[in-house]
């Protein structure tokens, strides 16, 4: 079955830190992949996204992503968080042609001022 | 450019009664898509909709649920005769009619709550 799985529940940092989520997804054909980012209080807004092409993809707010392929993984980076980036986290798959996401479980980041 | 409407934001009911949800997609979107949040769990994908069809329901609990997309007016999920199992967030999300393009653009969800 088609999965997506996140490596890390809770992270906690303190601001400056660099920030790196692991996502690693099981699905063999081609698809497209998405972090979803969800502030408290607020609803789920997009991060960034990789459909084709340079599979390092660059994000709103200083994020990125690289999509290995060989590795099945979209691993979210941020150089030096900051405070106001506490949120939980989501990383997304969707199989080519199919409209629906998979979603992993989430990562709650916590900054630590 | 309003984003997409759910209605209610919460919603309580007892065991045994219906809820109805309501999602209003973004202008110009024409694909809907459901999804729940059990407590302590990522979304899980339910049904997607486009305009009085629906095209995928693989995640849709086989009885009692139901969604719909009419031709005008909001897309409606359906849960009749609730039990405390389905308390949870749902959400729903609206993407443009482009087959190239899946980016999905999320409301703030329903809270439901079976007491």
């Amino acid at each position: 079955a088609q999965s997506v799985s996140q490596h890390n529940h809770h992270v906690i940092l303190s601001e400056a830190a660099s920030l790196e989520l692991g996502c690693n997804y099981s699905y063999g054909g081609t698809v497209n992949l998405f972090w979803y980012v969800q502030y408290p209080g607020q609803h789920l807004q997009l991060l960034l996204k990789y459909f084709s092409g340079d599979p390092l993809v660059k994000g709103i707010k200083g994020f990125e992503a690289e999509f290995i392929k060989s590795k099945f993984s979209f691993n979210l980076r941020k150089p030096s968080v900051q405070w106001s980036d506490t949120a939980e986290y989501f990383c997304a798959v969707s199989p080519s042609n199919t409209g629906k996401l998979i979603f992993g479980q989430g990562t709650t980041l916590q900054v630590k001022p | 450019n309003a984003g997409v409407m759910q209605n209610p934001r919460h919603l309580v009911r007892r065991r045994g009664q219906e809820a109805r949800l309501r999602c209003s997609p973004m202008k110009g979107h024409s694909h809907v898509y459901w999804y729940r949040q059990l407590p302590e769990e990522g979304l899980k994908f339910m049904v997607y909709l486009q305009k009085e069809n629906i095209i995928d329901e693989s995640g849709m609990p086989k009885e009692r649920f139901s969604a719909e997309f009419p031709k005008e007016g909001p897309s409606i999920l359906r849960i009749q005769q609730v039990v405390r199992g389905d308390s949870a967030a749902y959400f729903c999300a609206s993407s443009p009619p482009s087959r190239e393009n899946y980016e999905q653009y999320f409301g703030p969800g329903t809270r439901l709550t079976v007491t």
